[in-house]
């Protein structure tokens, strides 16, 4: 059974640019989870999507948005990227509310 | 509000032998749950163990057991014979009942030392 697919896995940007990172899930999984992780603030949770719908939101700015596709694949946006979104965001998937299985992560610069 | 607290931002053990790594919350909910993760340099966060809060029993999986005390709202990890592959980064983290985000510790870097 494949784990979590996060893609890519390195990213550089530039300042003011947006991004976008992608997460599929393991097969059935139909909750996806994005969180942030710095050297500052350790691991703070940006939303979940469930079924296509955004179910739960971390305190985070309106640049950070995500979706959630019907095959239950997702991904984030960040717009108008600043220094500060340096960062590694990890995808977490689970069915139910079983335990969260984590992707490797992308490695986002910005610069 | 949920906040998990790791006191040990660094720890050493010798190989073969058994470490703790601590953890303490602090949630007003009686229903959550309670779990760890290991994280190596790649990057990815390995799910090792889950304590639910009505679960009478400490969890344990293989070389991971969870010292769970309810009353003193601690979940501490126990890893036993300790081997070179668990040099990592161990984080504690909190799931409220019926939702699926986690809040997690700062963790704590076991170095296990040959």
């Amino acid at each position: 059974k494949a784990g979590v697919t996060q893609t890519p896995r390195y990213l550089i940007k530039t300042r003011g640019q947006q991004v976008t990172l992608s997460c599929s899930p393991i097969s059935g999984h139909r909750s996806v989870s994005w969180y942030q992780q710095t050297p500052g603030q350790g691991l703070q949770f940006l939303f979940e999507y469930f079924s296509e719908t955004q179910r739960n939101k971390g305190n985070f700015p309106g640049r950070f948005s995500g979706r959630q596709f019907s095959n239950s694949r997702s991904e984030m946006n960040v717009s108008t990227l600043e220094l500060g979104d340096s960062a590694l965001y990890l995808c977490a998937s689970s069915f139910g509310t079983a335990e969260a299985f984590f992707g490797q992560g992308t490695r986002l610069t910005v610069v | 509000a949920q906040k998990i607290t790791q006191t040990q931002p660094g720890m050493f053990v010798q190989e073969k032998e058994a470490v703790t790594l601590d953890c303490t919350y602090d949630t007003s909910d009686q229903s959550y749950g309670l779990f760890w993760y290991k994280q190596p340099s790649s990057g990815e966060m390995i799910f090792l163990i889950y304590q639910g809060s009505y679960d009478e029993q400490n969890a344990t999986e293989g070389r991971y057991s969870l010292n769970f005390q309810k009353a003193r709202k601690s979940a501490n990890l126990v890893i036993s014979a300790s081997q070179l592959g668990d040099s990592a980064m161990y984080f504690c983290a909190m799931r409220r009942s019926g939702a699926n985000n986690l809040f997690f510790g700062t963790g704590t870097r076991l170095t296990v030392i040959p």
